[in-house]
């Protein structure tokens, strides 16, 4: 079975700066991989998924994240974060070949302060 | 287009109670899921639906929740009798197809809040 760890609960950092949100998972086969977002009081959206092909991916605002199969991670990438970005962002896997339901991890919520 | 509808928005009860809820998936989306998301934790899958059938729903406490998808369009969700830990915020969500390429869709999702 799958399962994602999400290595930091909350991540402050500042307008303009840059930002990371790592994600590491598990798996004993290959995986697909995913983030989403969490507006308050919404639902999850998708940023961007990995499926197969190039391992660095690019999302919906301004989010890229790369896929780094020796190190089992697909860390959450964006050069300059808004005030908008503050949110929740859930990494999640699914195993090719299997049920293809995602296996979140617990999110990292991202405060941008002014 | 409109987006994946939840109903209701929030919902208050008592242990021992009963609550349901409702979800209206995106039209023409053929598989419907629901999920239960604790405070802190990631949506954890109760039960995907394809059409009207069940495809999945090993996570599902089939002795207090149950679902149906009855003419394959909306959703019922419900919980009989409410236990304290049953208090989470259900997430609905639809996909054209199962599967890693089709991209689920989700509501905005009903906070439980059971006292």
């Amino acid at each position: 079975a799958q399962s994602v760890t999400q290595l930091d609960s909350q991540v402050p950092v500042f307008e303009e700066a840059p930002v990371e949100l790592r994600c590491n998972y598990s798996s004993s086969v290959s995986v697909y991989l995913f983030w989403y977002v969490q507006y308050p009081n919404q639902g999850l959206q998708l940023l961007l998924k990995y499926l197969s092909g190039s391992t660095l991916v690019k999302g919906i605002n301004g989010f890229e994240a790369e896929f780094n199969k020796s190190q089992t991670s697909f860390h959450l990438r964006k050069p300059s974060v808004h005030i908008s970005d503050t949110a929740e962002y859930f990494c999640a896997v699914s195993e090719v070949g299997g049920s293809y339901i995602p296996t979140f991890g617990r999110g990292t919520s991202l405060i941008v302060h002014p | 287009e409109a987006g994946v509808a939840q109903s209701p928005r929030y919902k208050i009860i008592e242990k021992r109670q009963s609550v349901a809820f409702w979800c209206n998936p995106i039209s023409g989306h053929a598989t419907l899921y629901w999920y239960q998301q604790i405070l802190g934790q990631g949506p954890k899958l109760l039960i995907q639906f394809q059409n009207n059938g069940v495809v999945d729903d090993s996570q599902l406490p089939k002795d207090r929740f149950s679902a149906e998808r009855l003419k394959g369009v909306d959703s019922t969700l419900k919980i009989q009798p409410a236990k304290l830990e049953d208090s989470a915020v259900y997430l609905c969500a639809s996909s054209l197809a199962p599967g890693a390429y089709n991209e689920q869709f989700f509501g905005p999702g009903t906070r439980l809040t059971v006292l």
